[in-house]
């Protein structure tokens, strides 16, 4: 089936360790993005990527980095430097910009610093 | 900048009854498009309809539909005979021809309870 993963489910770092997100897409979508979900909050975006080896910032990318190597995969690094990093992540497809093209979203990642 | 203002913290509704959940937008794009996303306590994004800054009727997907008003900024979901499985949370979201990357900006969402 077409879908997006994301892994691990639950994940737990402790302070000053980087950890790295999955999000893998089968849809054959250009697109991806990273949201940030605080409880009790709307999705904040991280950052996307349009197409293979490039990706933009988004609203709150500090203490973040992606890579895009193939266009099936997106993953999120939280890094250290990253002063709040416990909350839900979110990883999205679509095909592309413009308005009218709606996102597929993956089960999502619940990060806690321990 | 773009906003988009959900004013209804939480909503209580009874089974086999309607409800509708309130959305408000702002923006300067001249074109762009309204998503609607339940989020049920398993955290995945759920996507139920949309709806097209140019499309003159309201948008229809099985018991959802969309109430647009674009005069008034507003583009409230209607859910009609509720399910218990509808208990969840709701997210108005939009997306304008000029966003960045595509990106879709959120509402802080509605939490929607269905009672037996």
């Amino acid at each position: 089936d077409g879908g997006i993963t994301q892994s691990p489910k639950y994940l737990f770092r402790k302070e000053g360790q980087n950890v790295t997100l999955s999000c893998e897409q089968n849809l054959n979508h250009d697109a991806m993005y990273w949201y940030r979900q605080d409880p009790g909050q709307g999705l904040r975006l991280i950052y996307y990527s349009q197409i293979v080896n490039d990706f933009q910032k988004g609203d709150i990318a500090e203490g973040y980095s992606v890579s895009r190597e193939k266009k099936e995969s997106f993953p999120l690094t939280v890094t250290s430097a990253q002063k709040n990093p416990t909350a839900f992540y979110l990883c999205a497809s679509g095909i592309g910009g413009g308005a009218y093209n709606e996102q597929f979203f993956g089960p999502g990642t619940r990060l806690t610093v321990l | 900048a773009q906003k988009i203002t959900q004013t209804q913290p939480g909503m209580f509704v009874q089974e086999k009854e309607a409800v509708t959940l309130d959305c408000t937008y702002d923006t300067s794009d001249p074109s762009y498009g309204l998503f609607w996303y339940k989020q049920p306590s398993s955290g995945e994004m759920i996507f139920l309809i949309y709806q097209g800054s140019y499309d003159q009727q309201n948008a229809t997907e099985g018991r959802y539909s969309l109430n647009f008003q674009k005069a008034r900024k507003s583009a409230n979901l209607v859910i009609s005979a509720s399910q218990l499985g509808d208990s969840a949370m709701y997210f108005c979201a939009m997306r304008g021809i000029y966003n960045q990357g595509g990106k879709l900006i959120f509402g802080q969402g509605t939490e929607l309870s269905v009672k037996p």
